[in-house]
């Protein structure tokens, strides 16, 4: 059963601790991306991985650090640098064909809220 | 550069009919149309890639106009399962590493009441 898996659905973080947010997928997705989501507000893009050993910052990544070792896992830290890190954390995936005529959708996590205690 | 969506929000009662416009102020590539039930991950429900294509699925139907840089989503005889936010995300393909990448809208509620 092919899919999108993110852990934990719940997360709190303490000040001045650094948490992970796991994002593991099977889909045989070349591309990986991560989401901040907050009340009300769109998707915004933290960061983004087109292929193994290689990401891009995306429009908020300040705060945030990820790795891309294996081409199914793609794990989001929260550091402490981050202030306000209470939000929605969305995981997807996609193709990358650049000649696909189907266009590269975008598959989603069923996320993670992560509050500050 | 987000994409802007109108209305942002919508009530209907249903059997009523809906649009949603997603417009851009970038050259697009496609344009991905989402639903977001609360608390929930988004559901894709469509794309549309440059050509000016229109495309359906049950009574969810979309178009896209090149042209003017602008989708719209068109939800015809509305159920109460179609209640939710609904999100274009847009792709430009500027360079090498956009292919696949998504800006998305701010999003339009939808609420369907009986």
């Amino acid at each position: 059963d092919g899919g999108i898996t993110q852990s934990p659905k719940y997360l709190f973080r303490k000040e001045g601790q650094n948490v992970t947010l796991s994002c593991e997928q099977n889909l045989n997705h070349d591309a990986m991306y991560w989401y901040r989501q907050d009340p009300g507000q769109g998707l915004r893009l933290i960061y983004y991985s087109q292929i193994v050993n290689d990401f891009q910052k995306g429009d908020i990544a300040e705060g945030y650090s990820v790795s891309r070792e294996k081409k199914e896992s793609f794990p989001l830290t929260v550091t402490s640098a981050q202030k306000n890190p209470t939000a929605f954390y969305l995981c997807a995936s996609s193709t990358t064909g650049r000649t696909s005529g189907r266009g590269n959708i975008q598959y989603f996590g069923a996320g993670t809220r992560l509050s500050v205690l | 550069q987000q994409p802007v969506q109108s209305p942002q929000a919508v009530i209907l009662r249903e059997g009523e009919d809906a649009v949603i416009n997603c417009s851009s102020s970038k050259a697009l590539y496609s344009v991905h149309w989402y639903r977001q039930k609360h608390g929930e991950a988004p559901v894709f429900l469509m794309i549309l890639l440059k050509g000016g294509e229109q495309k359906g699925h049950e009574k969810i139907s979309a178009s896209f106009n090149e042209k003017k840089q602008q989708s719209s989503l068109y939800l015809t005889a509305s159920q109460l399962s179609y209640s939710g936010t609904y999100f274009c995300g847009t792709e430009h393909r500027a360079g090498g590493t956009s292919y696949g990448k998504l800006t998305f809208g701010q999003g339009t509620i939808l609420t369907v009441h009986p």
